[in-house]
């Protein structure tokens, strides 16, 4: 079974505006990933976040962990066309078993 | 480096029929693992191979095998291809960090 669930399913804005998904997990982690794949190719790693953080950075991407509400999410600053895609995240329990949710299909409107 | 690299892109069987999906890596990474994604969903983890030498199962491997052929390789048969198999594999590898590299997927379709 799933261990994330991303939210919403689906996503649609304006370039420029910022983009917000939410994943919430069931059990404990080592570390949270998200990860980008654009339609029809592979998974690309975006970002790691460990248990023990709560708040990381990457560019235009600010992932927070609260591991009380086993709930992480992705924020996309002035998100542009070519952000387009699906975004997931996977979890990593600690034999370092991940489980991905279903994701989030990002639309950024030229 | 390529990476991750799968053969072949695309492939139609017949219910019954077998084949191998083939993948290797370049990047001397340790653990190898081949994914199922289907429509709306995430990917779900079928085997996996830590090391050179050692196979697990993951979520969901009835109807696979698997053979972890040496370091780089690491390739995935149907012996009897069901309908219910139709889906895009991903093969992906992992060295030392907790990041997982994928590669470009095998879509798979089961007549």
């Amino acid at each position: 079974s799933q261990q994330g669930e991303e939210d919403p399913q689906a996503l649609s804005i304006q370039e420029g505006e910022n983009a917000t998904m939410n994943c919430s997990y069931k059990t404990s982690i080592n570390n949270l990933q998200w990860y980008r794949q654009n339609s029809g190719r592979g998974l690309v790693h975006l970002i790691l976040i460990r248990s023990n953080e709560r708040e990381k950075h990457s560019g235009r991407l600010r992932v927070t962990l609260d591991t009380s509400k086993k709930s992480s999410s992705l924020l996309i600053t002035a998100s542009r066309a070519a952000d387009t895609a699906s975004y997931f995240c996977a979890t990593a329990g600690i034999f370092n078993d991940m489980r991905f949710g279903a994701g989030t299909r990002l639309t950024v409107k030229p | 480096n390529a990476g991750v690299t799968q053969t072949p892109k695309f492939q139609v069987l017949k219910t019954g029929q077998s084949m191998t999906l083939q993948c290797a890596q370049d990047m001397n990474h340790n653990s190898m693992y081949w994914y199922r994604q289907d429509p709306g969903m995430g990917l779900r983890l079928i085997y996996y191979s830590a090391s050179e030498g050692t196979t697990d199962k993951g979520e969901v491997p009835n109807g696979y095998n698997v053979s972890r052929l040496n370091k780089r390789e690491f390739s995935l048969r149907l012996e009897s291809a069901a309908p219910s198999q139709t889906s895009v594999y991903f093969c992906a590898s992992r060295g030392n960090s907790y990041e997982q590299y994928f590669g470009p997927g095998t879509r798979l379709t089961v007549t």
